[in-house]
């Protein structure tokens, strides 16, 4: 089945550190997506690339850094320039329709 | 820029009682629109869809139609459960951006 995987589903970062969150699509939609969703409210768009070695900055993009090196993989590295991470990161996919979502990465701080 | 607007949360009602949850928007031209659901701890699934002016769109007993006249896409069920109990978003597209309401969270009590 078609669809988006993002992993791991729990994440912990120490301080300093910077992690990685995966996202990888098998849907050949073209532009994929990164939000952060903060408990109880809706999603901020982070970054989003519509094709291979071309993204963008959202609205939240300090402290972020993503990649496009393949249709298929869009990966978000949270620096440790972003001093509040916790969050739930939700990744997604399209091709001129709507957005597909992964099951989302939970980041933690310990 | 476009935007939408939905009705303020949360949302609580009992068992088979109807619900509504509005939304509106403003966007320059003819946006899809679009309900999506999601779950605690889970990603965005897709609710159902509209491409165009007076389309109904439908899934789960759920629908809402492409009111251009009011610039509305009101979601409506006949007869909630216990199971519906969730977060909707109402989003738009013009082909290039994509646009989320904030979310109204459902509670329904048996």
């Amino acid at each position: 089945d078609g669809g988006i995987t993002q992993s791991p589903k729990y994440l912990f970062r120490k301080e300093g550190q910077n992690v990685t969150l995966s996202c990888e699509q098998n849907l050949n939609h073209d532009a994929m997506y990164w939000y952060r969703q903060d408990p109880g409210q809706g999603l901020r768009l982070i970054y989003y690339s519509q094709i291979v070695n071309d993204f963008q900055k959202g609205d939240i993009a300090e402290g972020y850094s993503v990649s496009r090196e393949k249709k298929e993989s869009f990966p978000l590295t949270v620096t440790s320039a972003q001093k509040n991470p916790t969050a739930f990161y939700l990744c997604a996919s399209s091709w001129n329709g709507p957005q597909h979502f992964g099951d989302g990465t939970r980041l933690s701080i310990l | 820029g476009d935007s939408v607007t939905q009705m303020e949360g949360p949302v609580t009602l009992s068992e088979e009682a109807f619900l509504t949850i509005n939304c509106t928007y403003t966007a320059t031209g003819y946006p899809s629109l679009f309900w999506y659901v999601q779950y605690p701890g889970e990603g965005l699934q897709l609710l159902l869809k509209a491409t165009k002016a007076d389309d109904k769109g439908s899934n789960k007993g759920f629908e809402a139609t492409y009111r251009k006249e009011t610039t509305s896409f009101h979601l409506e069920k006949g007869s909630v459960q216990v199971s519906d109990s969730a977060v909707y978003f109402c989003a738009l597209s013009d082909g290039q951006n994509f646009v989320f309401g904030p979310g109204t969270r459902l509670s329904v009590l048996p």
